[in-house]
């Protein structure tokens, strides 16, 4: 079965400075994807980030990147320059690989909060 | 830029009706979710439709719970007797394809519709 760990509740991060979000996963599987959602108090879900297991480079999307450690099954996401409006809920998700579904396994979220 | 949408945005029941949630997907895409998160609580996965026919359901998805996809746009769950544990926020979600890469393998989330069984 595979699960995705994200293990910070909740973080703060000042305007403009950085700040990584963690998470961990396990999976047998030697084919997968990550994926980074945001949630914003509006609740829909929107599409930040994705690192293919088999990507040799770390993913970058504008001030979103990931710290891909495979042998350490991580992928942090790290956003540069926190704006007000990154304040939201993030998950962490994994696409399985098996059958023909690849239906995603999410993480519990770490909620953000970034202060002026 | 297309995008998945839902109606309704908001749907509010009594207990033991039936609800239909509607969804159209992307209209390239192959793949169609649907997902569940309970208030304060992680997204789950309900079921995943491909080639017009569920290709996985999780033990949520009982026999309470249908999709369709009637006419090759809209994509439904059919909830037939609604209990209080069943009020949610329900996401559809479409994919085009199964390549490792970005373009083809993002599930793409549409709003949601937020269900109140009282």
């Amino acid at each position: 079965a595979q699960k995705i760990t994200q293990t910070q509740p909740g973080m703060f991060v000042q305007e403009k400075e950085a700040v990584t979000l963690d998470c961990t996963y396990d999976t047998s599987d030697q084919s997968y994807g990550l994926f980074w959602y945001k949630q914003p108090s509006s609740g829909e879900m929107i599409f930040l980030i994705y690192q293919g297991s088999y990507d040799e480079q770390n993913a970058t999307e504008g001030r979103y990147s990931l710290n891909f450690q495979k042998a350490r099954k991580s992928t942090n996401l790290v956003i540069s320059a926190s704006q007000l409006g990154d304040s939201a809920m993030y998950f962490c998700a994994m696409r399985s690989s098996g059958g023909s579904n690849y239906k995603l396994t999410f993480g519990k979220g770490t909620l953000l909060t970034v202060n002026p | 830029e297309p995008e998945v949408t839902q109606t309704p945005s908001h749907q509010v029941t009594q207990m033991g009706q039936e609800v239909i949630l509607r969804c159209v997907p992307i209209s390239n895409h192959l793949y169609f979710y649907w997902y569940r998160q309970i208030l304060g609580q992680k997204v789950e996965f309900l079921v995943s439709f491909y080639n017009n026919e569920i290709s996985e359901k999780s033990e949520i998805f009982d026999d309470q719970f249908s999709v369709e996809r009637p006419d090759g746009s809209n994509f439904t769950l059919k909830i037939r007797s609604t209990k209080l544990e069943d009020s949610a926020m329900y996401f559809c979600a479409s994919k085009f394809g199964r390549r490792d890469r970005v373009s083809t393998d993002t599930q793409y989330f549409g709003p949601g519709t937020r269900l109140t069984v009282l």
